[in-house]
């Protein structure tokens, strides 16, 4: 079983919809959480960065953790079509050392 | 440079031959890590530079993958009598000292074809 838990998708939605993409995780000892985005061809950017459990918001997209349950999201609002793209959660248990794990990524589509 | 830069960005490769992929991180940036995408997979941890040195090369899948950093700056990666489960998309990020993970800045990769 993998540390980190990402439906592959693919998920198509109307532009305007609400999006939710999630990860499931099994290590406790992780407390950093983010989400990249990737475009096709390209490498990851982050898009979230969130520090233990709680909310975050940053304009359309709000990233929520909840080391309880060891799940985390990341929620879209009035989706766009320049928001298709696959969006990987990452996590890691040091602030500043070693790697990130990653889940396998969601392929997003939204249709104008 | 502004960004990270991968060189090549594609690679055809027959099975069998050594390939090496080039990472120029961003200027200062002491740390630097390869990862590995395969297609319709998350990103797996190869390799881990702090200055020159690798504390963590733990995700080389074996022993014909190898990496070395010269000069605190570029990175090659080499792989050695490529096998076909190989191809995949190969990316490099770095981070400045004392940066948090959350500062990754990542290059566009090298997409690897072995034939």
């Amino acid at each position: 079983q993998k540390e980190v838990e990402q439906d592959p998708g693919p998920l198509s939605v109307p532009e305007g919809a609400i999006v939710s993409l999630n990860c499931t995780y099994s290590n406790s000892a992780f407390q950093y959480f983010m989400w990249y985005r990737q475009y096709s061809r390209k490498g990851p950017e982050l898009l979230m960065y969130t520090y233990s459990s709680g909310n975050k918001e940053d304009g359309r997209f709000t990233a929520q953790v909840d080391k309880s349950s060891k799940y985390i999201s990341l929620f879209i609002r009035d989706s766009q079509p320049s928001d298709s793209a696959t969006y990987l959660c990452a996590m890691s248990a040091k602030s500043n050392t070693g790697k990130l794990i990653f889940g396998q990524g969601t392929t997003l589509q939204v249709k104008p | 440079g502004a960004g990270v830069s991968q060189s090549p960005s594609n690679k055809v490769t027959e099975k069998g031959k050594d390939v090496e992929l080039r990472c120029d991180p961003i200027s200062g940036h002491t740390a630097l890590y390869w990862y590995r995408q395969s297609l319709g997979q998350g990103l797996e941890f190869l390799i881990y530079f702090q200055g020159n040195s690798a504390p963590d090369k733990s995700g080389l899948p074996s022993d014909r993958f190898s990496a070395e950093r010269t000069g605190g700056s570029v990175s090659t990666l080499t792989i050695q009598r490529t096998q076909q489960e190989d191809s995949a998309v190969y990316l490099c990020a770095s981070l400045s000292k004392g940066g948090a993970n959350y500062g990754y800045t990542f290059g566009s990769g090298t997409r690897l074809t072995v034939v």
